[in-house]
């Protein structure tokens, strides 16, 4: 059971414009998410992170908007660049007082053209 | 400040034998956690380790073991290998345990034969 979905396995945007990357999850005990970059053979690098109480959280050329009530979480990258193409990766964490375990989506590969 | 180093970075074993993952994790902090990522499954959750006790832990079977010392430090042990066994495998390790940004190693690239 794939709690959390991300449903484009890849996305191509000219440099300079906004990448836009979706994720859905359907714990509805999920109460922060994360985003991360990851290229080949490397551990996944920390962008973004929003707590459920928030429904925005920018930070520089990246943004993360939450819609609780949709189950939906969307990283926005502006402008994109080419060196944002990675393979990038929702994930969600349980709440406070639990354990520290991260639930991933399968991943969205963008790619940033000329 | 020094990232999350793991060793070793590639390891290349046969079946049935066993193997021995380490990761040191950023200076103070004192929760561990191990992935799995592999092509079909994805990034999978194997267990976590603060102050040396494990926490939680994922769906994976016996044979996926580990241990938290106490300099922080983990390793993280599989007997028995099996071609399925073959992945990356992460560790990445944050402040505190809970809901808290987890910052990963680059991982050791496990290969079955």
């Amino acid at each position: 059971d794939q709690q959390v979905k991300q449903n484009s396995p890849s996305l191509s945007v000219q440099e300079g414009r906004i990448s836009i990357l979706n994720c859905d999850y359907t714990n509805s005990m999920f109460d922060y998410f994360l985003w991360y970059k990851k290229y080949p053979a490397e551990g996944p690098t920390f962008l973004i992170s929003i707590s459920s109480i928030k429904d925005k959280n920018e930070d520089g050329r990246f943004t993360v908007f939450l819609n609780k009530s949709a189950k939906h979480l969307s990283l926005h990258i502006v402008p994109s660049q080419p060196g944002d193409s990675a393979v990038y990766f929702c994930a969600a964490s349980p709440p406070t007082g639990t354990a520290s375990k991260l639930t991933f989506g399968t991943g969205t590969r963008l790619q940033v053209t000329l | 400040k020094a990232g999350v180093t793991q060793t070793p970075r590639y390891l290349i074993k046969t079946r049935g034998q066993q193997v021995t993952l380490s990761c040191s994790p950023i200076s103070g902090h004192r929760s561990v956690s191990w992935y799995q990522q592999t092509p079909g499954q994805g990034l999978q959750f194997l267990f976590e380790y603060f102050s040396e006790t494990q926490r939680n832990k994922g769906n994976f079977p016996g044979r996926f073991s580990g241990r938290q010392f106490s300099n922080s430090r983990s390793e993280m042990n599989v007997s028995t290998l099996e071609l399925g066994d073959s992945a990356l495998y992460l560790c990445a390790s944050s402040l505190l345990s809970g809901p808290v940004e987890q910052f990963f190693g680059p991982g050791t690239r496990l290969t079955v034969l």
